[in-house]
């Protein structure tokens, strides 16, 4: 059983360029959730999203950051137009639906560096 | 707003050692608290998870227990080993939420 797989493990970027992390949720877990960590902090949460819903977003940006969960395929986080301060290790978890007390499982996270 | 702590922020300790990790939190309203390792450059490993009716979870040589009232859980680790150094970090999930709030963490050198 394959846990959560992120893709890319690293991202470089110039500034103004977009960057589209993909995560594939356990089987059978449809909800996902995205995590920013910069260096020596800990985990801020970013969105929290079920197939095809945005759930609670009150953790993004409000400009440039997207998330999407489709029907079918990974979920995505794109950041439009990067800047440096977007460097940061960006990780992905799922959980299955309606097991409120189920844990997170995590991905290995995305490594986003802007140049 | 749910604020999570983790004391110490750094430790070192000789191998063997038995030793206790802080996590105190501010919201008592949690569905469970969930703790973590990670390695450098790594992902997550979930460790011990606590549901809110529970007072404390054991794995191996891990112990993790839970105070609701009081807002604090411990992380117990007994005869601690070089394989142990690693980024510990404790989260926890609110009632009525679905975020998973996540403390700082606690990166532990466990010395040869």
């Amino acid at each position: 059983n394959a846990g959560v797989m992120q893709n890319p493990r690293h991202l470089v970027r110039r500034r103004g360029q977009e960057a589209r992390l993909r995560c594939s949720p356990m089987k059978g877990h449809s909800h996902v959730y995205w995590y920013r960590q910069l260096p020596e902090e800990g985990l801020k949460f970013m969105v929290y999203l079920q197939k095809e819903n945005i759930i609670d977003e009150s953790g993004m940006p409000k400009e440039r950051f997207s998330a999407e969960f489709p029907k079918e395929g990974p979920s995505i986080l794109r950041i439009q137009q990067v800047v440096r301060g977007d460097s940061a290790a960006y990780f992905c978890a799922s959980s299955p639906e309606g097991i409120e007390n189920s844990p997170l499982h995590f991905g290995n996270g995305t490594r986003l560096t802007v140049t | 707003k749910q604020e999570v702590t983790q004391i110490p922020a750094a430790l070192s300790v000789p191998e063997g050692e038995n030793l206790v990790l802080n996590c105190s939190f501010t919201d008592s309203a949690i569905y469970n608290l969930q703790w973590f390792r990670q390695d450098p450059g790594k992902g997550l490993t979930s460790l011990l998870l606590i549901q809110s009716s529970q007072r404390e979870q054991t794995s191996g040589r891990l112990n993790a227990s839970l105070d609701k009232s009081s807002g604090r859980s411990t992380l117990y680790i007994a005869a601690s080993q070089p394989g142990d150094s690693a980024t510990y970090l404790c989260a926890v999930k609110r009632t009525g939420g679905f975020k998973t709030i996540f403390g700082a963490g606690t990166r532990l050198f466990v010395k040869a």
